[in-house]
């Protein structure tokens, strides 16, 4: 399993553009890059998937450069409810175990 | 389109006891996995289910059981509770035959072992 790399914690202020690099050096040819959030006492809720280059939905755009080994989420104007921990995640299929780390602690302020 | 339902969602149970959550996935999933996040962690994998078989497992004790039934839906048993176990256990769903890795969670069962 591809095991990725965040950053513990990062700070940011409302209306301000946040972005999360995830390194995933040892991603596989199959594998998709996923991102979840996850508030406190809840289930993660999925953000974003991609495998190669721009991927953007409602919510956040994930960015990936050509050798796949890093993704960055981008979380375009954040706000208040945008505090969470944020989980990349790397595999293959609907039958792969994903393999959380610790995540990165988002925190906005007003 | 119900997405991944758990119950109960809070329970407390005495060290010793036995305790059994339960699962039902989203709507054309066939595959359920169970996760614990402890406090301040991420989600540890438990183990997956698929076609009513246990087909992976994570680093955890036998205490820790399960089962899928025919239409999916899916039990986490664990037995001889210990205070460690308190826990959110979360459920995971997904379809085998999906090429990316979309895996949806329910909002978790806490549980709290006194």
């Amino acid at each position: 399993l591809a095991k990725t790399t965040q950053p513990i914690s990062m700070d940011s202020y409302e209306g301000q553009e946040v972005n999360i690099t995830c390194s995933h050096n040892n991603i596989a040819t199959n594998d998709y890059i996923t991102w979840y959030q996850q508030f406190p006492s809840q289930g993660p809720r999925f953000i974003i998937q991609g495998y190669k280059t721009k991927v953007t939905n409602e919510v956040a755009s994930l960015f990936i450069p050509a050798d796949r080994k890093s993704s960055t989420l981008s979380l375009p104007r954040v706000s208040l409810s945008d505090t969470a921990v944020y989980y990349c995640l790397v595999g293959e299929g609907g039958s792969y175990i994903p393999t959380f780390g610790r995540g990165t602690s988002l925190i906005v302020h007003p | 389109d119900a997405g991944v339902t758990q119950s109960p969602t809070h329970l407390i149970k005495t060290r010793g006891q036995q305790v059994t959550l339960r699962c039902s996935p989203k709507s054309g999933h066939d595959t359920v996995s169970w996760y614990q996040q402890a406090l301040g962690q991420g989600p540890q994998f438990i183990f997956q289910y698929y076609e009513e078989e246990e087909r992976q497992r994570g680093n955890f004790p036998d205490r820790f059981s399960g089962h899928q039934f025919p239409n999916y839906s899916s039990e986490l048993n664990v037995n001889a509770l210990l205070l460690g176990d308190s826990a959110l256990y979360l459920c995971a769903s997904s379809l085998v035959s999906s090429s990316g890795n979309t895996i949806y969670f329910g909002e978790g069962s806490w549980l709290t072992v006194v």
